[in-house]
């Protein structure tokens, strides 16, 4: 069990530019979580999938935000056309859903995203 | 009125002491309830889950729940420096996701 991987840890880029953030949940987990979080606040629920199905988005989520599980898998997070206020902590989680609501998410150590 | 509300602190105990974390939340349908700790600069750790009415011990950290009053909170004895951390209020409201408060910071004095 190698946990959740992230990558990459770090990502600086200039307003305007597109960045993809991936994420490898724990290899039995069929269902892959994304959140952002910034400084002094909760994770921020942005989207999950199960399988590679995409169950919910945030009605908050620009649609300069896009992400995908082609293959139920790993796990992409676009955002276009970047902006300051997309600055934060990115945070992807897993978990292994067997029709139970009691969801024990496990997270990765996040992508910190700074847009200059 | 938010998902899930926690004071954000911070929350100062000294070394020995029981520090108590409190949260509320909305949906009375919530069913499950989580809390995480996150050190500075790192991701969230689960360290406790309570599904129902009541108390749930494990080790120095108590969980209680009251969905009457749709009130968890978090109990932490012996307080060591290392428990210094934002500690996470999660719930999971009958979808498929958790919702986080914004997190109480704590810290322990030596």
């Amino acid at each position: 069990d190698t946990g959740v991987s992230q990558n990459p840890r770090h990502k600086i880029t200039k307003r305007g530019q597109n960045v993809t953030f991936r994420c490898d949940p724990i290899s039995e987990h069929n269902r892959l979580y994304w959140y952002r979080q910034t400084l002094g606040q909760g994770p921020e629920f942005l989207t999950y999938f199960q399988n590679e199905a995409q169950l919910e988005k945030s009605r908050l989520l620009s649609d300069r935000f896009s992400a995908e599980r082609p293959k139920g898998s790993f796990s992409t997070l676009e955002i276009q056309r970047t902006e300051q206020g997309d600055s934060a902590m990115y945070l992807c989680a897993s978990s292994s859903n067997r029709g139970q609501a009691n969801e024990k998410l496990f997270f990765g150590s996040g992508t910190q995203l700074s847009v200059l | 009125q938010k998902e899930v509300e926690q004071n954000s602190g911070p929350l100062s105990v000294p070394e020995g002491a029981i520090a108590s974390l409190n949260c509320t939340y909305s949906d009375r349908g919530s069913q499950s309830f989580f809390w995480y700790r996150q050190y500075s600069g790192k991701s969230p750790e689960l360290i406790m889950f309570i599904y129902s009415n009541g108390d749930k011990e494990d080790g120095r950290f108590t969980a209680q729940l009251n969905k009457a009053s749709q009130y968890v909170s978090l109990l932490i004895r012996d307080s060591q420096p290392s428990d210094s951390a934002t500690y996470l209020c999660a719930v999971n409201n009958q979808g498929g996701k958790l919702i986080f408060g914004q997190g109480t910071e704590l810290s322990v004095k030596p």
